[in-house]
C-alpha cells in the first residue's frame, strides 16, 4: 500500500515569514493530494489540493507543488499569521483510499 | 461548522460500558468514514461506507461496530473497550468513495477516554 511521510513534525516561524511542509509518497499510482489544517479542538479541514496532472496550485497565501518524478509534494504558506498556527496533514489518494502523513505542528510567533 | 456533526464531543467510559458515537452530514455526500486519531500517529482509517454499504473494514477489533442506517447518518457502537482505544474519533464524508478528486469533510471529532 501507499506510504506517506511528512516533515518536519514541528515548525516554528516568525510572523510574516514563510513556512514549508514537505511530504513524500511511495506509490506512483496516487493521483490526488489534499492538505488539511487541524486547529485545536476541531477536525481537519481541507485547505488546498492538487491533482497529479498539475505541478503547482496557489490560493492566496498558500500554494502546493507536486513533483511526480520524485514523488514529493509540498505546502507553502507565505506571510504567515498567528492564525495559521495549527497541525497540517498531507494525504495521498491511491485508488479509493487516502493515506495521511503524521502531521506538522506549525507555530507562528507574533 | 463544516456540515459534518459529531456527538458527543467528549466521552469518558469504563471498560465494561456500551456507548455509541454519532455522525450526521447534510452535504448530500454518499460516502462516510470513521477514522481514529491518536497522538503522534497518522490518521487510521477504520471503516468506509459507500451508499450505505460497508466497503472497508481495516482489521478493526470487533469491540468497534459501525452502523450506517442511511446516507446522512453513521454510528460507531463501542463495547468492552481497552484504555489504548482512548483517542479522537473522526467522522468524515465525501461525494463518492470511488471518485479520485474529492477530499473529505471532517467533523470535529469525539474525544474518547477509556478508564
Amino acid at each position: 500500500g501507499e506510504n506517506v511521510e511528512q516533515h518536519p513534525s514541528t515548525l516554528s516561524v516568525q510572523e510574516g515569514d514563510s513556512a514549508v511542509i514537505k511530504c513524500t509518497y511511495s506509490d506512483s499510482a496516487s493521483n490526488y493530494f489534499p492538505w488539511y489544517k487541524q486547529e485545536l479542538g476541531k477536525g481537519p479541514q481541507l485547505i488546498i489540493d492538487i491533482r497529479s496532472n498539475v505541478g503547482e496550485k496557489k490560493d492566496q497565501r498558500i500554494a502546493v507543488t507536486l513533483n511526480k518524478t520524485a514523488k514529493h509534494f509540498s505546502l507553502h504558506i507565505t506571510e504567515t499569521q498567528p492564525e495559521d498556527s495549527a497541525v497540517y496533514f498531507c494525504a495521498a489518494r491511491d485508488f479509493n483510499k487516502f493515506y495521511f502523513g503524521s502531521g506538522t505542528k506549525l507555530n507562528v510567533k507574533p | 461548522e463544516t456540515g459534518v456533526t459529531q456527538t458527543p464531543r467528549h466521552l469518558v467510559m469504563g471498560m465494561t460500558n456500551k456507548k455509541s458515537l454519532k455522525c450526521e452530514q447534510h452535504l448530500g455526500h454518499n460516502a462516510m468514514y470513521w477514522y481514529k486519531q491518536s497522538a503522534k500517529k497518522p490518521l487510521e482509517l477504520m471503516f468506509v461506507y459507500s451508499l450505505e454499504e460497508r466497503v472497508e473494514n481495516n482489521s478493526v477489533p470487533s469491540r468497534f461496530s459501525p452502523e450506517c442506517p442511511n446516507s446522512s447518518h453513521l454510528f460507531l457502537h463501542l463495547h468492552t473497550l481497552q484504555p489504548e482505544d482512548s483517542a479522537l474519533y473522526l467522522c468524515a464524508s465525501s461525494q463518492d468513495a470511488g471518485q479520485a478528486y474529492y477530499g473529505y469533510t471532517f467533523g470535529s471529532g469525539t474525544r474518547l477516554t477509556v478508564v
